[in-house]
């Protein structure tokens, strides 16, 4: 099984701050790779797939990058509703794994 | 406007049994794969299960084989989980998933979540 790894688990960020994520898998998954936002008590929302396409209606202050084992999720200049938990996901083989998970929480 | 809405959970004893429902509209829904999820209290998303277009093919998670079956009512746009032999480590909120149209060796993009729905496991 493909192991997918996320840091940080959580960060205190401010409104406004530009925040990183990165993901990384224990193997090369090329460029099959999305992230997902999760409020409590929402449905998760597909934010990025294929490692960079934005999904539609996301705000262009989500972007993607990464290739092989190396991925990251950058939201610049933070809005208040982007508090919430952010998963990476790989789509490259089954069974699909997520990423542990990493919690944004207003500081 | 996509909407996926399940329906079934509860509380069952370990060792019963319990079947999932998934309400799709908004979409053509025998175009696309679609997936189960789950969400232990505490806890991250785990993958559950997958099913290609037509229901010919199924894929599992390795905790859930042999206990769970996926299946769909393309007629009915309808996506369901028969869970059986169900254990304290099942309780999760169980979402569904609309996969993408090119299910190759049991994976494609995710694009689309509905809520979910609890599933509790308890005496």
């Amino acid at each position: 099984d493909i192991q997918m790894t996320q840091s940080p688990s959580s960060l205190s960020t401010s409104v406004g701050d530009r925040v990183t994520i990165t993901c990384r898998a224990s193997q090369n998954i090329n460029n099959y790779l999305s992230w997902h936002q999760h409020k409590p008590g929402k449905a998760p929302k597909v934010l990025i797939y294929a490692t960079s396409d934005l999904q539609s209606g996301v705000p262009s202050r989500f972007s993607g990058s990464g290739s092989g084992t190396d991925f990251t999720l950058t939201i610049s200049n933070l809005q208040p509703e982007d508090f919430a938990t952010y998963y990476c996901q790989q789509t490259y083989s089954v069974p699909i794994t997520f990423g542990q998970g990493t919690r944004l929480e207003i500081k | 406007e996509v909407q996926l809405l399940e329906s079934g959970g509860g509380l069952v004893e370990p060792g019963g049994s319990l079947r999932l429902s998934c309400a799709a509209s908004g979409l053509t829904f025998y175009n696309y794969a679609m997936s189960w999820v789950r969400q232990a209290p505490g806890k991250g998303l785990e993958w559950v299960s997958t099913i290609s277009s037509n229901g010919g093919t199924t894929y599992y998670a390795a905790s859930v084989k042999g206990r769970f079956t996926i299946s769909r009512d393309n007629s009915n746009n309808t996506l369901y989980m028969q869970m059986n032999s169900l254990r304290a480590e099942d309780t999760a909120i169980y979402y569904c998933a609309k996969t993408g149209i090119n299910l190759v060796q049991g994976v494609d993009d995710f694009d689309f979540w509905g809520q979910g729905t609890l599933v509790t496991v308890s005496s």
